[in-house]
């Protein structure tokens, strides 16, 4: 099956600074999601970005399906930013997700 | 749009009993469901494909008769642990394919089961 690398497993911030979180997947895509997940566990969704890049307020995501990878830049991050940012991808024709591992973030005051 | 909901939040059991978990699309239908589980500090693992009127499809390794899972209607799902014991613990997640025809997942809040 499909296999989902994210990196840094971990991230420690200032807050005002900006990040960038990259996904690596190993097999075409129909499905990519980046969600955020809080401290309760409910999983937030960010972007639906099979490919092309999209702005959300602070938050923007790429994903270069090609090269078989996305990235999320979070700028002037916030201390409500904190919590585990969640890649999950959809092989090409299955409706099943695939998590990777997630990146702990921490935004410090 | 695309609100899922699961009922209860949280429960906490005694071993051997069954704890019955609800997820509802509030604001649409969804043909297919799915339900998730979650360790500490772990990712999330696909338990099931819950497609509504036919049987569910179950991951490799996911016991069916310990994971009974229904989507008798258009927007609920109900996942049921039968027997229920210490290992089954866990934070339970569904989750609902966008309407539209988009591959997009929208997830409920979870369950936490704790199981005495």
């Amino acid at each position: 099956g499909i296999q989902v690398e994210q990196s840094p497993p971990d991230l420690i911030l200032q807050e005002g600074a900006n990040s960038t979180l990259r996904c690596n997947f190993s097999d075409s895509v129909n499905n990519l999601q980046w969600f955020h997940q809080n401290p309760w566990g409910q999983l937030i969704n960010l972007f639906y970005i099979p490919s092309g890049t999209k702005q959300n307020g602070r938050l923007s995501a790429t994903t270069v399906a090609t090269e078989r990878y996305s990235l999320l830049y979070i700028s002037s991050s916030q201390t409500t930013d904190s919590g585990v940012y969640f890649c999950a991808v959809g092989e090409g024709g299955s409706e099943k997700l695939v998590f990777g591992k997630g990146t702990k973030l921490t935004v410090n005051p | 749009g695309a609100v899922v909901s699961q009922h209860p939040s949280w429960v906490i059991c005694k071993s051997g009993t069954s704890v019955k978990i609800e997820c509802r699309s509030l604001d649409f239908q969804a043909t297919t469901m799915f339900w998730y589980r979650q360790f500490p500090k772990q990712s999330l693992m696909l338990m099931a494909t819950s497609n509504e009127g036919s049987k569910a499809t179950y991951e490799q390794g996911v016991e069916k008769d310990k994971f009974l899972i229904n989507h008798a209607s258009l927007t609920l799902s109900t996942l049921t642990v039968t027997s229920a014991h210490p290992e089954d613990s866990s934070f339970y997640i569904c989750s609902a394919r966008a309407p539209g025809g988009y591959w997009a997942q929208y997830f409920g809040p979870g369950t936490r089961l704790l199981v005495l």
